[in-house]
């Protein structure tokens, strides 16, 4: 079974522009949540999406936003970006994101902004 | 707050010398708990997860954590470690609270396996 894909894997933007991630999760899978990773502030839970509805949401701007597809691929947007928005950005699907599924994690796209 | 704490930032050891990478939480009731391993420009790797049942759990690459509930901790071990085994360990809690999909993560360990 393939695991989760996260495209593109490098991207470098400037300050003020957006820009769109997009990920994969395994088949079957339908919950899938979006973390940053800097190294001052470690993991940081974005957002997670089921069936094509955000189901939690975690302390960042509205420049941040994300969807979900009917065939569970989600898309991560970030708007007007800052230099502070440079980061690794990990997606992590599961079945179901209740009871006792387990994340299993995309390689990461990492954003530069410069 | 609901927390995660992994006290050390680093754990050095020497290959074939036991290990263990240390982690706290404080969450209500009892939580889901896992460890996951990053290796440099990878994702994060699913280790092991603790459910209920037997407090020693067992997981990939020789891993095993043990769970305490008085202590509130879930230390990741490994009897004897690996030079492959260098890399950043993260432990995570996924509270059962109702309306919570989302999973808290430590600051990570870096082990160092030196040769």
């Amino acid at each position: 079974k393939a695991g989760v894909t996260q495209t593109p894997r490098y991207l470098i933007k400037t300050r003020g522009q957006q820009v769109t991630l997009s990920c994969s999760p395994i088949s079957g899978h339908r919950s899938v949540s979006w973390y940053q990773q800097t190294p001052g502030q470690g993991l940081q839970f974005l957002f997670e999406y089921f069936s094509e509805t955000q189901r939690n949401k975690g302390n960042f701007p509205g420049r941040f936003s994300g969807r979900q597809f009917s065939n569970s691929r989600s898309e991560m947007n970030v708007s007007t970006l800052e230099l502070g928005d440079s980061a690794l950005y990990l997606c992590a699907s599961s079945l179901s994101g209740v009871g006792t599924d387990t994340q299993y994690f995309g390689p990461g796209t990492r954003l530069t902004v410069l | 707050a609901q927390s995660v704490a992994q006290p050390e930032d680093q754990v050095n050891v020497a290959e074939g010398n036991p290990l263990t990478v240390k982690c706290t939480y404080s969450v209500s009731g009892n939580p889901y708990l896992f460890w996951y391993v990053q290796y440099p420009n990878r994702g994060l790797q699913f280790l092991l997860k603790y459910i209920t049942g037997d407090n020693l759990v067992k997981g990939s690459y020789g891993f095993e954590a043990e769970f305490n509930k008085s202590q509130t901790s879930f230390h990741l071990k490994k009897p004897s470690a690996l030079v492959s085994d260098s890399a950043l360990y993260f432990c995570a809690v996924r509270p059962l609270t109702s309306g919570t999909y989302k999973y808290i993560f430590g600051t990570g360990t870096r082990l160092k396996v030196l040769a």
